[in-house]
């Protein structure tokens, strides 16, 4: 499976935009980028995914690079229970598993 | 319903006790997932069942077995555990089985104490 780089921990003030960076240089064609949370005593939770297009959903937006080697989670406006690790994971497109790197710890302050 | 659930929440169990673990969706899935959680850690993949067949085996000790008994339904059986696989045991499931864009939907977890 692909490898993925996330900074350890970010923070960010509540109600500002959050973007939480995520390189992956050894993506292949056919490997979707998907991002899950998980907030503190809870299972992981689905955030987003995408293949080569920009993707917007309720929770958040990501941002692909034209290249694919890096994306970007963008929540807009960050609040307390935003607060959570985030992890950025690589999936083939078929059979392959999905393989939890560190994730990057977000705190929000008030 | 858009949940997995699991139970017990919480297990305590002595080193020579047979227990088993418990997970359920309804949003007509057919992939369900058993990941381990250890504190502090990211999850690590234990068990994928596909279309109620074993598909991964991410070399788990025989300790730990799984069993699908129908579509909606997992279960982890645990017998002779050792300390150490005190841990959060999570489950999740995935509608068309292993593909790659699919989302999966977590439980809460049990919280396994071994003693």
């Amino acid at each position: 499976d692909a490898k993925t780089t996330q900074p350890n921990s970010m923070e960010s003030n509540e109600e500002e935009p959050v973007h939480l960076p995520c390189n992956h240089s050894t993506i292949s064609g056919t490997d979707y980028i998907h991002w899950y949370r998980q907030l503190p005593s809870q299972g992981p939770e689905y955030v987003i995914h995408g293949l080569t297009s920009n993707v917007n959903n309720r929770m958040a937006s990501l941002a692909i690079a034209e290249d694919r080697k890096s994306s970007t989670l963008i929540l807009h406006r960050a609040t307390l229970r935003d607060a959570a690790v985030y992890y950025c994971i690589l999936r083939g497109e078929y059979g392959n598993k999905l393989v939890f790197g560190a994730g990057t710890i977000l705190r929000v302050k008030s | 319903d858009t949940e997995v659930t699991q139970t017990p929440k919480h297990l305590v169990m002595g080193m020579t006790n047979k227990k088993s673990l418990k997970c359920e969706q309804h949003m007509g899935h057919r992939a369900m997932y058993w990941y381990k959680q250890k504190a502090k850690k990211p999850p690590e993949l234990m068990f994928v069942y596909s279309y109620e067949k074993l598909s991964i085996n991410e070399s788990v000790p025989s300790r730990f077995s799984p069993e699908c008994p129908n579509s909606s339904l997992l279960n982890l059986h645990l017998h002779a555990l050792q300390p150490e696989d005190s841990a959060l045991y999570l489950c999740a499931s995935s509608q068309y089985g292993l593909a790659g864009d699919n989302e999966q939907f977590f439980g809460p977890g049990t919280r396994l104490t071994v003693l």
